[in-house]
């Protein structure tokens, strides 16, 4: 399997629900990003990993807990998460220092 | 503060005529730029690029044109298909991590 592949492609959870969303990179890239798609609004980072470390996070609330294990992993922890935060969720990878980023085909999270 | 602008949400064209996208950004630090093109229910697909250095790019059927002293770049797609119909997204870069910066979109309809 090539490209990013993210899991669920959809999820409905409760305000007082834990989950997490996996994204899996196969094409050897070493940076990781987690972006959000609200309606009508451009994606907005959220996080950055690089080598594994976070190098970037864009004030993100803390209910949402961003893990990166190995260069080809990265979660995104759920906690308590509010309405408002329904969207789609994309992962994304790249080189270091390269600028193409790939994307995955996003998670579809709703929140109630 | 919105960095990369798509002032234009939507755009129809006519099949075999060509599509003119644009994109404004603020931040002269940008130094690489990117479109994406995105369907529903998937993630951004990467489409063409174009570095600061020069002032246009072709792949096939899409260019893209950089003019640096009006911070302007468009993208044109001649001849237009139906298969184009999707969503454009404008994106800059300027750091080594290869985070984007993104327009909030431009949707695009083909007609027959």
């Amino acid at each position: 399997e090539t490209g990013v592949t993210q899991t669920p492609r959809h999820l409905v959870m409760g305000m007082t629900n834990k989950k997490s969303l996996k994204c899996e990179q196969h094409l050897g890239h070493n940076a990781m990003y987690w972006y959000k798609q609200s309606a009508k609004k451009p994606l907005e980072l959220m996080f950055v990993y690089s080598l594994e470390e976070r190098v970037e996070n864009n004030s993100v609330p803390s209910r949402f807990s961003p893990e990166c294990p190995n260069s080809s992993h990265l979660f995104l922890h759920l906690h308590t998460l509010q309405p408002e935060d329904s969207a789609l969720y994309l992962c994304a990878s790249s080189q270091v220092r390269g600028y193409e980023a790939f994307f995955g085909q996003g998670t579809r999270l709703t929140v109630v | 503060d919105q960095q990369v602008k798509q002032n234009s949400p939507s755009l129809s064209v006519q099949e075999g005529r060509i599509s003119i996208l644009n994109c404004d950004y603020t931040n002269s630090m940008f130094d690489y730029f990117l479109w994406y093109k995105k369907y529903p229910a998937e993630g951004p697909t990467f489409l063409i690029s174009i570095s600061s250095i020069k002032d246009k790019n072709e792949d096939g059927r899409f260019t893209v044109f950089l003019n640096k002293s009006a911070k302007h770049l468009s993208l044109h797609i001649v001849p237009s298909q139906p298969g184009d119909s999707a969503v454009y997204f404008c994106a800059a870069s300027g750091d080594s991590w290869g985070k984007l910066q993104f327009g909030a979109g431009t949707q695009v309809v083909v007609t027959p």
